[in-house]
């Protein structure tokens, strides 16, 4: 069946640095793929998305490319802030499944210090 | 655009009521509402899924008599937890989506539900 894997957190960063958070997925048929960001207390907010290979989304300074050849979509970002500080889902929404559900990972979260 | 309300934002409630809550997309209409529950520092669990005028499809394990979801309009759907108790207590977020050919999900800003 379809499922994503996110690496385990927390991520701790100062600010200013480079942030990487891997996100790889197993999905029959050709899924649309998500990142979503929570702060806390809060909903899920999109953060940026891609719906066919090599196609980048990108958001606030937030990049991942759609690998279908490693099967990925790891979030970038070049420079953290403070605000960043929040925690990150990365999901999948197979449209070839006939449900359109979203399968999440299991969530990461990011801290980053002044 | 493509906003998603819920009602309450927070229900703090006794073992053995019942507690409504409400999503609605406020400037869409929405075919498909979804269902999650959160649990502290965990992923979202899908609950079930609700296609307007229709029967809600549970996920296996959800309880559909204690999980009640109604879809009644294009806008509006409402979950109910019957005869809630302590174990009840989670985090409730609601996504909607509008047509089948557009498979992103629209979030709602969550429902903190608190059993005593």
């Amino acid at each position: 069946g379809n499922s994503v894997t996110q690496m385990e957190g927390p991520v701790t960063l100062s600010e200013e640095a480079f942030l990487t958070i891997n996100c790889t997925y197993t999905a029959t048929g050709y899924p649309s793929l998500f990142w979503y960001v929570q702060y806390p207390g809060e909903g899920l907010q999109l953060l940026l998305k891609a719906t066919k290979a090599d196609d980048k989304g990108s958001n606030k300074g937030f990049e991942a490319t759609y690998r279908k050849e490693t099967t990925s979509f790891h979030l970038e970002k070049g420079s953290v802030q403070v605000s960043d500080s929040a925690v990150y889902f990365c999901a999948l929404s197979d449209p070839n499944s006939g449900t359109y559900k979203y399968i999440f990972g299991t969530g990461t979260r990011l801290k980053v210090l002044a | 655009g493509a906003v998603v309300s819920q009602h309450p934002s927070w229900v703090i409630c006794k073992s053995g009521t019942s507690v409504k809550i409400e999503c609605r997309s406020l400037d869409f209409q929405a075919t498909t509402m979804f269902w999650y529950r959160q649990f502290p520092k965990q992923s979202l669990m899908l609950m079930a899924t609700s296609n307007e005028g229709s029967k809600a499809t549970y996920e296996q394990g959800v309880e559909k008599d204690k999980f009640l979801i109604n879809h009644a309009s294009l806008t509006l759907s409402t979950l109910t937890v019957t005869s809630a108790h302590p174990e009840d207590s989670s985090f409730y977020i609601c996504s909607a989506r509008t047509d089948p050919s557009y498979n992103e999900q629209f979030f709602g800003p969550g429902t903190r539900l608190t059993v005593l």
